[in-house]
């Protein structure tokens, strides 16, 4: 099955800053990559995604690259806030009824 | 539209008994999937239903059963509680379509096994 590795599990930051989280994967067949902000004690929520047949893709302040032949992803945040304090996972999956594979997550936190 | 909907919010068990975790999405969306949380090691795919009348084990299935009851609602229950089955239990559900679409999460149960 797939897996997915994610680095580092934590980050800090001064506001300001950017931040980059890498992610691999180890099946060539996946083909769509989300990423998910999850606050304390709250669910986790899609910020941005990734399909296989593009390599980068951004929205505001927020990027994510995507190298196939290397089989890696990474989350860009520049400017950082402290609001963008929270812990943040990538995903893989390969069109297997949506089933996604999680990393472990990146507890990024922003210091003021 | 409240997308999601988990029940219980919280939940304490003592070992050996039995629950059902409640979950119902209003966004007519035929997948829907159950994860556990547990410190450091990020979401676990416990079982999901791919559309209704289907259901599938996850990576960590070990002492879990689901019942996809219609499209809007997929429940997981444990039948005899372990305390390694503490966790945060969140439902998720997605579109089916030809390209993979995001997942929508639930607020989660919070489960305590004594």
């Amino acid at each position: 099955g797939e897996n997915v590795e994610q680095h580092p599990s934590t980050l800090s930051v001064q506001e300001g800053d950017s931040a980059v989280i890498k992610c691999t994967y180890s099946d060539s067949a996946s083909n769509y990559f989300p990423w998910y902000k999850q606050e304390l004690g709250k669910r986790p929520q899609l910020i941005i995604d990734i399909r296989s047949n593009v390599g980068e893709k951004k929205d505001q302040r927020i990027a994510v690259t995507l190298n196939k032949t290397a089989k890696h992803f990474s989350l860009h945040i520049t400017e950082t806030q402290p609001e963008d304090s929270a812990v943040y996972f990538c995903a893989a999956s390969r069109g297997n009824a949506g089933k996604s594979t999680f990393g472990d997550g990146t507890t990024l936190t922003v210091k003021p | 539209n409240a997308g999601v909907t988990q029940t219980p919010k919280f939940q304490v068990l003592k070992t050996g008994q039995s629950m059902t975790l409640q979950c119902a999405q209003d966004m007519n969306h035929n997948s829907m999937y159950w994860y556990r949380q547990d410190p450091g090691m990020g979401l676990r795919l416990i079982y999901y239903s791919a559309s209704e009348g289907t259901t599938d084990k996850g990576e960590v299935p070990n002492g879990y059963n689901v019942s996809r009851l219609n499209k809007r609602e997929f429940s997981l229950r444990l039948e005899s509680a372990a305390p390694s089955q503490t966790s945060v239990y969140f439902c998720a559900s997605s579109e089916l379509v030809t390209d993979n679409q995001p997942q929508h999460f639930g607020d989660g149960t919070r489960l305590s096994i004594l």
